[in-house]
């Protein structure tokens, strides 16, 4: 299987400042006949199921905020809050659906500082 | 408007079985895969299952493989998941997830149905 680490586990951010999570992956998710990162990137809110932000590494889902994009490819990849505001406090997931077992990462939790 | 509502969540003993349902609507539910997907409490995410539209193509989570069951009724706009033999950690919220139709991510959720397994 294809594992999935994020950093930090946790963050503490001033409103308007930048909040950047990381996510790795064991093994490429990079497929080449279609240059595509098949990695995408979720929200979760405390007491809500996940939201979609992000697909294809950086493609940013209908509605979601410009504030928000994602970057990287290969084995490594990052989510950027360029300034962040009180409703982005949430947990924040990376997962990969290179593979057909999919696999998510252990979770970043955002926070105001 | 797309909507899925899980159901059939519970409290259930040890080694017993529980079948959970997600009822879909607001989109062709036969045109979709699906999925389930888990979260155990305070914990992260956990992608257990997927289904092709037609069922054509079933896979498990290596951690419940030989204990879920994964089906749909497309006539019925409903997906299924059979637990069997449940364990103490099997206790989470269990969601569905529809996937888009432009790659396998998961593009909307259902609110989840939460399953205790405690004697």
């Amino acid at each position: 299987d294809i594992v999935m680490t994020q950093s930090p586990d946790s963050l503490a951010v001033s409103l308007g400042e930048r909040a950047t999570i990381n996510c790795k992956s064991s093994q490429s998710v990079l497929y080449n006949s279609n240059n595509k990162n098949y990695l995408a990137w979720y929200q979760q809110k405390a007491g809500q199921p996940p939201k979609l932000l992000i697909y294809w590494a950086s493609t940013r889902e209908s509605g979601v905020p410009d504030r928000f994009s994602g970057s990287g490819s290969g084995t490594d990849f990052t989510l950027t809050i360029s300034s962040l505001q009180a409703e982005d406090v949430a947990a924040y997931y990376c997962q990969q659906y290179y593979s057909t077992l999919y696999t998510f990462g252990q979770g970043t939790k955002l926070e105001i500082k | 408007e797309v909507h899925l509502v899980e159901s059939g969540g519970g409290l259930v003993q040890p080694g017993g079985s529980l079948r959970l349902s997600c009822a879909a609507s607001g989109f062709t539910f036969s045109n979709f895969n699906m999925n389930w997907v888990r979260q155990a409490p305070g914990k992260g995410l956990e992608w257990l299952s997927y289904i092709h539209s037609s069922s054509s193509s079933i896979y498990y989570a290596d951690s419940v493989k030989g204990r879920f069951t994964i089906s749909r009724d497309n006539a019925q706009n409903s997906l299924y998941l059979q637990i069997n033999s449940l364990r103490d950690e099997d206790t989470a919220v269990y969601y569905c997830a529809r996937e888009s139709p432009l790659g396998s991510f998961l593009d909307y959720w259902g609110q989840g149905t939460l399953v205790t397994v405690s004697s």
